[in-house]
Parts: C-alpha cells; structure tokens; sequence
C-alpha cells in the first residue's frame, strides 16, 4: 500500500530564515504531487503541483518555491520566511485516474 | 463568488443522530466529488469519491451528488464520537492525475457523547 511522510511536523522559524520541507511517498511509482497551504477558515489552496521529476507548476506567486529532485521526492523551500508563511502544509499524492491522498502536515510558525 | 461554497459551521449534534453536510458549487464541468475527514492538527483523510450524479454508501456514510442542483450531500448514521471533525468537499472536472481539485472551507462537527 502506499504511504506518504512529511517531516518536520511542526517547525518554528524567525523571520528571514530559510525553509526546507520534505515528502516523500512510497509503494508507488511516478505519482503526482501537490503542495498546498491550510489556513484557518479559509481551505486548502495549492502552491504547487508536479507530474513528474523537475517538472513544478506553480499556483500562486509567493515567497515559496518547490523541486522535485527524486520520483518520489517533493521539496518546499524559502529563501527568506515572511510572517505571512505561517500555516499547515500539506503534501498529497495522486496516481492515474486517481484523487489525491495526502500526508500528515507540517505546521510552521514564523515569529 | 465562490466556486465551492460549504458551510462552516460548528455543527453539534448528540451521539446517534443522523449528520447531514453539504456543499453547493457553480461548476457545472464538475464531474468527480470527494469528502474528506480531517481531524484536528492531521491531514485531511479520503472519506468517499464519486462520479457524477447519485448515491453512494460505504458503511455509516453514504454520498449523494444531484448535479442538477449543483449541491452534494454526506450523510452519517449512528454517528460516534470519533466521527468530530472538520469535513471538507471536494471536486474537480475529470480524474487525471494532474486535474486540481477545488475545495469547500470544511465543516467542522462535533458529537456529543
């Protein structure tokens, strides 16, 4: 079966300071992959997606950018946090024909 | 307008009770809609998928699409408390791997013991 891992779970940052978060999947291979933001009251909105290695499209114009360097590799990173980067990211996976299936989260504050 | 609206809620109701939550959309190319259960501080969880029109019951849950109201339906029987959660839609116009899905803002429901 498959499964997804995010890691950290929760991270606290100062402003300014860079990010790097990680999912991967396994028990599936060339899956789709999605980043997306959770805020309170306001639903989930998708940062990036991936169809396949090196390929990123990108939703929304931010302070976030995303790789893929592996098949089942999904990376968000920042160069400088914003207090506005604080939320609850969630990576999901999806296979063909498939909806999408999504990870455990990180929470992360920035102070 | 949104294209997804749900209503936030919170909603309580007594342990047993039958649960109704809904959705309306503006999307008539909307053809695949999901429930997902998210529990507090966890990623949302695969409730139930369904394509176009109709019911489908999976246990103490059962989803109902009437796409000519543009409105879907999640119904729980029995409910337990296990069943407190944010309960967001879903939807998206075809299956692809790629096709984005479209989300309501959750309802959160609580069951009172």
């Amino acid at each position: 079966s498959q499964t997804i891992h995010q890691w950290p779970a929760t991270l606290v940052q100062p402003v300014g300071s860079p990010l790097s978060l990680e999912c991967t999947v396994e028990g599936t291979s060339n899956p789709n992959l999605y980043w997306y933001r959770q805020a309170a009251g306001r639903g989930l909105q998708l940062l990036f997606y991936s169809v396949g290695i090196g390929q990123i499209s990108s939703e929304v114009p931010q302070n976030l950018s995303a790789s893929r360097p592996q098949d089942r590799q999904f990376i968000l990173s920042s160069k400088k946090l914003l207090l506005s980067d604080s939320g609850f990211y969630l990576c999901a996976w999806s296979g063909l024909g498939e909806t999408q299936y999504f990870g455990p989260g990180t929470r992360l504050l920035v102070l | 307008q949104k294209e997804v609206e749900q209503d936030p809620g919170p909603l309580s109701v007594p342990e047993g009770a039958i649960v109704s939550l809904n959705c309306t959309y503006s999307n008539s190319a909307f053809q695949y809609f999901m429930w997902y259960r998210q529990y507090s501080r966890k990623g949302p969880e695969l409730l139930m998928y369904t394509y176009s029109s109709g019911n489908k019951e999976d246990g103490r849950f059962t989803a109902q699409v009437d796409k000519s109201s543009k409105y879907i339906s999640l119904f729980i029987r029995d409910s337990q408390p296990s069943d407190s959660a944010t309960y967001l839609c879903a939807m998206s116009r075809a299956n692809f791997g790629n096709e984005k899905l479209t989300f309501g803002t959750g309802t959160r429901l609580t069951i009172i013991p």
